[in-house]
């Protein structure tokens, strides 16, 4: 089962910031947050991934509580290709190594 | 550089008979997954492969098995169809502790 808890779905206005949540009450220390996305009929897309600091890149920031218990994915601007689902993974470092454990992820509207 | 590259790309199977799903790793990748996403679920894990070796298993049948070859390239064999294996089947790879790098998938339907 997914170590995760993800609201079903939200809407974002286009050009506005995309905040979205995600629980993970259980976290071990060795484990990290990574975050895919999928757009309709197409393989999950790598966005992010932290251990316990706040962590930036091109696409996106995922910020981590510092109990690590949850986490926020930031989309700064988002546009009409931000529409997508959005999944929040837990697994031990090198995520390439371990299994993915998907839950139903957050399905994100941006809305012209 | 080309990415993860599956196919083919979408196939139709009659039940009771057996498919093979074919992966191409992204360049420098020494590591294959492959998953199965069901229509509105999230992707569920099948097996993956280093080594040319079998290294982790989800909880499919035995009816499920792959194959990796030196190139790191892979396949993955489903005999005996079942109607409830109509579904996306994902292949990611990786290199060993890195990322994973998802395909655009094979979508299979059995009738």
């Amino acid at each position: 089962d997914a170590k995760t808890t993800q609201p079903p779905s939200m809407d974002c206005a286009e050009g506005r910031a995309a905040n979205l949540p995600c629980n993970h009450s259980t976290i071990s220390g060795n484990e990290y947050v990574y975050w895919y996305r999928q757009i309709h009929s197409q393989g999950p897309q790598y966005i992010i991934h932290g251990l316990k600091n706040n962590e930036t890149n091109e696409m996106a920031s995922l910020i981590i509580t510092e109990d690590r218990k949850s986490s926020t994915l930031i989309l700064p601007h988002a546009t009409l290709r931000d529409t997508a689902v959005y999944y929040c993974i837990v697994t031990e470092s090198g995520a390439g190594s371990y299994q993915l454990t998907f839950g139903k992820g957050t399905k994100l509207s941006v809305i012209p | 550089d080309a990415g993860v590259t599956q196919s083919p790309t979408h196939l139709i199977k009659t039940r009771g008979q057996q498919v093979t799903l074919r992966c191409s790793p992204k360049s420098g990748h020494d590591t294959v997954s492959w998953y199965q996403q069901a229509l509105g679920q999230g992707p569920q894990f099948i097996f993956q492969y280093y080594e040319e070796e079998e290294r982790q298993r989800g909880n499919f049948p035995d009816r499920f098995s792959g194959h990796q070859f030196p190139n790191y390239s892979s396949e993955l064999n489903v005999n005996a169809l079942l109607l409830g294996d109509s579904a996306l089947y994902l292949c990611a790879s990786s290199l060993r502790g890195g990322e994973a790098f998802f395909g655009q998938g094979t979508r299979l339907t059995v009738v």
